[in-house]
């Protein structure tokens, strides 16, 4: 089955600098890698996803990279604000040609983000 | 607020007595999925519907738990003889088929077997 990677596990960095969090996963078979952002108590919250027919997906100030080639995706967060404190998880799975039916996620371990003010 | 439900919030129970939990999907979605969060990790995948039928179940979801989504609409999840280690979040998401914009997760039940 799937298995995704996550690194780092913390990290801390200052407000307005940029934060970038890395994810591999296993299956190639994969064409769809949506990224949640869950505070404290709360429900994993979509914040970006990505297909696997494009390399890069940007919304204000997060943006996705993917490299289908060596199975890499990553979270690239500019001009960080101490909201945006909180845990984030890539995952995987498999979605349909259309990209409208998706089955299970397979979710990264996490990466707690601080950012100080 | 037309989210996805869960209940109860929270659930303490002692050892050996049995849980049910509750998640009303939105409305119109078709698929859904449970998932159990441990404190530091990531949601792991324990079963999902299409409408009522069970499509998969992760073999993390032991004899003593059981699913069920009887008229394609809410789900219950139920853990007979409940040990100390199936303390965790219980989430609960939902998906249209059809629809682009992937998964909604509910706000969970959290468990503690004491």
């Amino acid at each position: 089955g799937e298995n995704v990677e996550q690194h780092p596990s913390t990290l801390s960095v200052q407000e307005g600098d940029s934060a970038v969090i890395k994810c591999t996963y296993s299956d190639s078979a994969s064409n769809y890698f949506p990224w949640y952002k869950q505070e404290l108590g709360k429900r994993p919250q979509l914040i970006i996803d990505i297909r696997s027919n494009v390399g890069e997906k940007k919304d204000q100030r997060i943006a996705v990279t993917l490299n289908k080639t060596a199975k890499h995706f990553s979270l690239h967060i500019t001009e960080t604000q101490p909201e945006d404190s909180a845990v984030y998880f890539c995952a995987a799975t498999i979605a349909n040609a259309g990209g409208t039916s998706y089955g299970k996620l397979t979710f990264g371990q996490g990466t707690i983000l601080t950012v100080h003010p | 607020d037309t989210g996805v439900s869960q209940n109860p919030r929270h659930k303490i129970t002692k050892r050996g007595q049995n849980v049910t939990f509750r998640c009303d999907p939105i409305s119109e979605h078709n698929r859904l999925y449970w998932y159990r969060q441990t404190l530091g990790q990531g949601p792991e995948f324990l079963t999902y519907f299409q409408n009522e039928a069970q499509l998969e179940k992760s073999r993390l979801l032991s004899d003593r738990f059981s699913a069920e989504r009887p008229k394609g609409s809410f789900s219950t999840l139920e853990i007979q003889r409940t040990e100390q280690g199936d303390s965790a979040m219980y989430l609960c998401a939902s998906s249209l088929e059809g629809n682009r914009y992937g998964y909604t997760f509910g706000s969970g039940t959290r468990l503690t077997v004491v």
